[in-house]
């Protein structure tokens, strides 16, 4: 079975704070990807980035941080120094390599960061 | 503008009424998608058109109906709704190839509400 987890369903950070939004994982399968998406008040879902199972190395872009370990099945998303402009849903989702066309999502972490 | 765009951006319709969304993508794809995503619920993926073959969710009720006339263009024809079908209606399209998965671009989505 395919599933994705996000506990956090709602936090709340001043501004500057860092933040981890966790995303845990089922799978079958050996080869899939897994994905984040931030999703602001406007509606549509913008993507963030895609991993897929054999890279484990972290990644960094700016502000944004991501700790994939598969070990624990956990994709865990960092933001530093948050800005109020983070404040979104942020829907961590996973793709198999044998179900290309489903994507599995996360209910989502509504972030707020608090000026 | 994301890439792919949806009409409208909200409806309000009657249990009677028939309606019809929209989708275009301009990126080229070759798969478009249909979810909806409910407060507090996983996105639900409703409708998949890949290389112009059309997968559906089978808890997908009869009173939504997709047409995809051509790679670009999706539409999700919808009639005599019941107001838990208020949500909102997210169009995606991806790039589908032999043995990888690349992300969605989501459009802005239709917030619907069935009075």
């Amino acid at each position: 079975a395919q599933k994705v987890t996000q506990a956090q369903t709602e936090i709340s950070v001043v501004e500057k704070e860092d933040v981890t939004l966790d995303c845990v994982y089922e799978t079958r399968d050996t080869t899939y990807y897994l994905f984040w998406y931030k999703q602001p008040p406007s509606g549509e879902l913008v993507f963030l980035i895609r991993r897929n199972s054999f890279d484990e190395q972290n990644e960094i872009s700016g502000r944004y941080s991501w700790n994939f370990q598969k070990s624990t099945s956990s994709f865990n998303f960092t933001i530093t120094a948050s800005q109020v402009v983070d404040s979104a849903v942020y829907f961590c989702a996973l793709s198999g390599a044998n179900t290309g066309n489903q994507f599995y999502f996360g209910t989502g972490t509504s972030l707020t960061v608090i000026p | 503008e994301t890439g792919v765009t949806q009409t409208p951006r909200h409806l309000v319709m009657g249990m009677t009424n028939k309606k019809s969304l929209k989708c275009e993508q301009h990126l080229g794809h070759n798969a478009m998608y249909w979810y909806k995503q409910s407060a507090k619920k996983p996105l639900e993926l409703m409708f998949v058109y890949s290389l112009e073959e059309r997968v559906e969710n089978n808890s997908v009720p009869s009173r939504f109906s997709p047409e995809c006339p051509n790679s670009s263009h999706l539409f999700l024809h919808l009639h005599t709704l019941q107001p838990e079908d208020s949500a909102l209606y997210l169009c995606a399209s991806s790039q589908q190839g032999t043995g990888k998965t690349y992300g969605y671009t989501f459009g802005s989505g239709t917030r619907l509400t069935v009075v």
